[in-house]
């Protein structure tokens, strides 16, 4: 049961540059979110996701769009990264938009701008 | 401004010992509170959560406590085992959205 994937793992991008964060979830999750974790600030929600074809912005949106096409995945794109968006990025997905269910993670993108 | 506040960036405790994590919130509409536990190289994992209607939640060697008039509330872990060593999420939540936010984290260290 791979849970929620991520991909890729590691990427190295130049100022300027685009790219897609795929997240792939197997467990029929409704809702689906993505994080950046910075050191010294926890994990911060960028977007978010109630359902296929919806998407909300989270507590720190700008610099970043979100797709949800198909239920099971969730895409991040950055189109102009910029040096403040290195970071390693978390995508999350729950069965429940309530305060009390858990998350399930990815392992994670490192994502290094320069 | 950060919701949630873990103040210790790291602990370190001896293998059968009790380890307590402690974490502090500002906002009063969190309703539910969260931790997580992330070791090296991978996602964080649920641990245990609590209700702003309990004082306590117990799971093993796990319990959380909840003091809701000082916005605290805090991980114990008894024993500790070195299997324990990881980085500790405190987070919180309102009822009716999964608007989670967390804490900075806490590096737990069980020594042998």
């Amino acid at each position: 049961n791979a849970g929620v994937t991520q991909t890729p793992k590691f990427r190295v991008l130049k100022t300027g540059q685009s790219m897609t964060l795929l997240c792939a979830q197997d467990m029929n999750h409704e809702y689906m979110y993505w994080y950046r974790q910075d050191p010294g600030m926890g994990l911060r929600l960028i977007h978010y996701s109630v359902g296929e074809g919806t998407t909300a912005k989270g507590e720190v949106p700008d610099g970043y769009n979100v797709s949800r096409l198909k239920k099971q995945n969730f895409l991040l794109g950055l189109e102009s990264a910029a040096p403040s968006q290195t970071s390693v990025y978390f995508c999350a997905s729950s069965k429940s938009h309530r305060g009390n269910t858990e998350a399930f993670f990815g392992q994670g993108t490192r994502l290094t701008v320069v | 401004d950060q919701q949630v506040k873990q103040n210790s960036p790291s602990l370190s405790v001896q293998e059968g010992r009790i380890s307590i994590l402690n974490c502090d919130y500002t906002n009063s509409m969190f309703d539910y509170f969260l931790w997580y536990k992330k070791y090296p190289a991978e996602g964080p994992t649920f641990l245990i959560s609590i209700s702003s209607i309990k004082d306590k939640n117990e799971d093993g060697r796990f319990t959380v406590f909840l003091n809701k008039s000082a916005k605290h509330l805090s991980l114990h872990i008894v024993p500790s085992q070195p299997g324990d060593s990881a980085v500790y999420f405190c987070a919180a939540s309102p009822t009716f959205n999964n608007d989670m936010r967390f804490g900075a984290g806490t590096r737990l260290t069980v020594k042998p």
